[in-house]
């Protein structure tokens, strides 16, 4: 297993259009988180799953944010609508359910809306 | 309300200085961990710890050290010695079981470090 894997790394989208990112993770973890980072700041929880059930939703995560873990492996994060408040690094992480052996990171998908 | 503060911003020392990040957290569980992060301008989280709310013993790792003080929700992070190679932003982070353990993190302390 080599990690989180995150697709696409970079995104450019024109304001309006629906973007979607994918996260596979590493396989014996069965939390997945999805976390929003902007320029200067912590990233930002904004969801995560428990295999296949989403368990918790930030305020953060708008009606044009949807995510899906269909089968408990990978998820995907769905931006429909893009704004340019949008635009940040969209980061994947996984982890056992009580995160004893670590979260571990993707690379992150930095999106820009233009 | 911000439960992980870093109150530095940024932090400038010349190489081979000492360096302490500072973490002040806030929860009200009994069970819960603490992280920090290191994320250099590449990009990638690289992670450097993890403490249990059980456990307030520090830790060295190399140059590397942690104070976890609960009396004084404080897990600061010492660097010693310090080299070029540890610029970066470092985030400090809290996860709670009442938050699904996801991790909450602060707003990072910038350290550069000069030859």
């Amino acid at each position: 297993d080599t990690g989180v894997s995150q697709d696409p790394r970079h995104k450019i989208t024109k304001r309006g259009q629906n973007v979607t990112f994918r996260c596979d993770p590493i396989s014996e973890h069965n939390r997945l988180y999805w976390y929003r980072q902007t320029l200067g700041q912590g990233p930002e929880f904004l969801t995560y799953f428990q295999n296949e059930a989403q368990l918790e939703k930030s305020r953060l995560l708008s009606d044009r944010f949807s995510a899906e873990r269909p089968k408990g492996s990978f998820s995907t994060l769905e931006i429909q609508r893009t704004e340019q408040g949008d635009s940040a690094m969209y980061l994947c992480a996984s982890s056992n359910p009580t995160g004893e052996v670590g979260y571990t990171f993707g690379s992150g998908t930095r999106l820009t809306v233009v | 309300a911000q439960k992980v503060t870093q109150a530095q911003t940024e932090i400038s020392v010349v190489e081979k200085e000492d360096v302490t990040l500072d973490c002040v957290y806030e929860t009200r569980d009994t069970t819960y961990y603490l992280f920090w992060y290191k994320q250099p301008p590449s990009g990638e989280l690289v992670f450097l710890i993890r403490r249990n709310s059980f456990d307030e013993q520090n830790e060295i790792s190399g140059r590397y050290s942690w104070n976890f003080q609960k009396s004084t929700s404080s897990f600061n992070f010492t660097i010693t010695a310090s080299q070029v190679v540890d610029s970066a932003v470092y985030f400090c982070a809290l996860s709670e079981s009442n938050s699904g353990y996801a991790l909450n993190f602060g707003k990072g302390t910038s350290l550069l470090v000069t030859p």
